[in-house]
């Protein structure tokens, strides 16, 4: 079953503006992982926030983690077409594999 | 530097027949990875391989087997293919079992007609 689940499911947005993607888990866990898959293609990892931090970035793209309320979101600024992708959290709760969420799909139009 | 590399890319399948598809890494991982995704449902374990010799179960490891042949690769084997296991099938390599990011294969869309 699905540790964590992305809100929204789908987002539009124009270039230029941010987009904010949130992740909701149920359990504890050691870090958890973003990941960009553009359509037909295999994923790609993004960034990995450990339960000890509470804000990470890495280029255009900041992450929260508040393991308070097991949330998570990931913020990417000055949004580009080529952006356009699904977005996948995954949480490893240091036992198990990586538990993927169903996505959040993020359309990013000229 | 190739990463990991699936075969074949595309498949279809009569119901009731045998494949195996083909995953390999070049990143000398310990950990490999069978996902299948279909639309809706996100990303679902089906087996893994935590190091060279061990394999074990996912979420949804009916219908299928697995071997970790060596270090470098992992196949995943359908005995007797089934239209519900109609998918997209990733394999997926790390360093280690937990606390590292994983690397993924480009994919094998399957049908099962």
């Amino acid at each position: 079953s699905q540790q964590g689940e992305e809100d929204p499911q789908a987002l539009s947005i124009q270039e230029g503006e941010n987009a904010t993607m949130n992740c909701s888990y149920k359990t504890s866990i050691n870090n958890l992982q973003w990941y960009r898959q553009n359509s037909g293609r295999g994923l790609v990892h993004l960034i990995l926030i450990r339960s000890n931090e509470r804000e990470k970035h890495s280029g255009r793209l900041r992450v929260t983690l508040d393991t308070s309320k097991k949330s998570s979101s990931l913020l990417i600024t000055a949004s580009r077409a080529a952006d356009t992708a699904s977005y996948f959290c995954a949480t490893d709760r240091g036992y198990s594999t990586l538990t993927f969420g169903k996505g959040t799909m993020l359309l990013v139009s000229p | 530097n190739a990463g990991v590399t699936q075969t074949p890319k595309f498949q279809v399948l009569k119901t009731g027949q045998s494949m195996t598809l083909q995953c390999a890494q070049d990143m000398n991982h310990n950990s490999m990875y069978w996902y299948r995704q279909d639309p809706g449902m996100g990303l679902r374990l089906i087996y893994y391989s935590a190091s060279e010799g061990t394999t074990d179960k996912g979420e949804v490891p009916n219908g299928y087997n697995v071997s970790r042949l060596n270090k470098r690769e992992f196949s995943l084997r359908l005995e007797s293919a089934a239209p519900s296991q109609t998918s997209v099938y990733f394999c997926a390599s790390s360093e280690f079992h937990l606390n590292t990011e994983a690397f993924f294969g480009q994919g094998t869309r399957l049908t099962v007609v």
